[in-house]
């Protein structure tokens, strides 16, 4: 198993571009996350879904979207990119909302 | 709100010195989950308590749940370089059992 695939592992944007971060698991697992990292700040959610089609928000959604159409993938979506979102992004997923497997992370610059 | 502390944000031992560190919430935690991050990896899962005062060990880490289930401690006896990383403690808050908030972490370093 692959476990937590994340594409890409890094990338510059410019003020005001999209893109999306892919994320996903081969553990058919039904609940998987996304969070953002910043030094010193620990782990924050950004959108979480407990199962396909069920997407949810955590604290802190704003300038992100996500969908979960299958159950293996869950790809996070950055609108109109702004250098606070500047950060190292994981993806996480689990069988049960218990323990958490995490993927290598997606480190992003906005400049 | 709702949280869980983990003070200080960084520590340094000697290689061979033992190492404590907690993690304290305000209320009474349903279970309460420990992760380490090595420097530029991700958080890997290390174990979850579950009972009032239980007390787990992985090797020289030791990890107990407070008998209230308000707090927790990871202790790592006659600490390597090895053991260089942040240590994160994750729970579920009241109501949200779908997802976890993790404490801000501590960072351990260790001379050689």
């Amino acid at each position: 198993n692959a476990g937590v695939t994340q594409t890409p592992k890094f990338r510059i944007l410019k003020i005001g571009q999209s893109m999306t971060l892919q994320c996903a698991q081969d553990m058919n697992h039904n609940y998987m996350y996304w969070y953002r990292q910043d030094p010193g700040m620990g782990l924050k959610l950004i959108y979480y879904s407990v199962g396909a089609g069920i997407t949810d928000k955590g604290e802190v959604p704003n300038g992100y979207n996500v969908s979960r159409s299958t159950t293996e993938d869950f790809p996070l979506r950055l609108e109109l990119a702004a250098p606070s979102q500047t950060s190292v992004y994981f993806c996480a997923s689990s069988r049960n909302s218990y323990e958490q497997y995490f993927g290598p992370g997606t480190r992003l610059t906005v400049t | 709100g709702q949280q869980v502390m983990q003070i200080p944000q960084y520590q340094h031992v000697q290689e061979g010195e033992d190492f404590t560190t907690y993690c304290n919430s305000s209320t009474t935690l349903s279970n309460i989950q420990w992760y380490k991050q090595r420097p530029g990896g991700h958080p890997v899962f290390l174990i979850q308590l579950v009972k009032s005062g239980e007390v787990k060990k992985q090797k020289r880490l030791t990890f107990q749940f407070g008998e209230a289930k308000k707090n927790s401690s990871l202790h790592i006896t006659a600490t390597q370089t090895t053991d260089v990383g942040t240590y994160f403690c994750a729970v579920h808050l009241t109501g949200a059992n779908s997802k976890l908030t993790f404490g801000k972490g501590i960072t351990l370093s260790v001379r050689p």
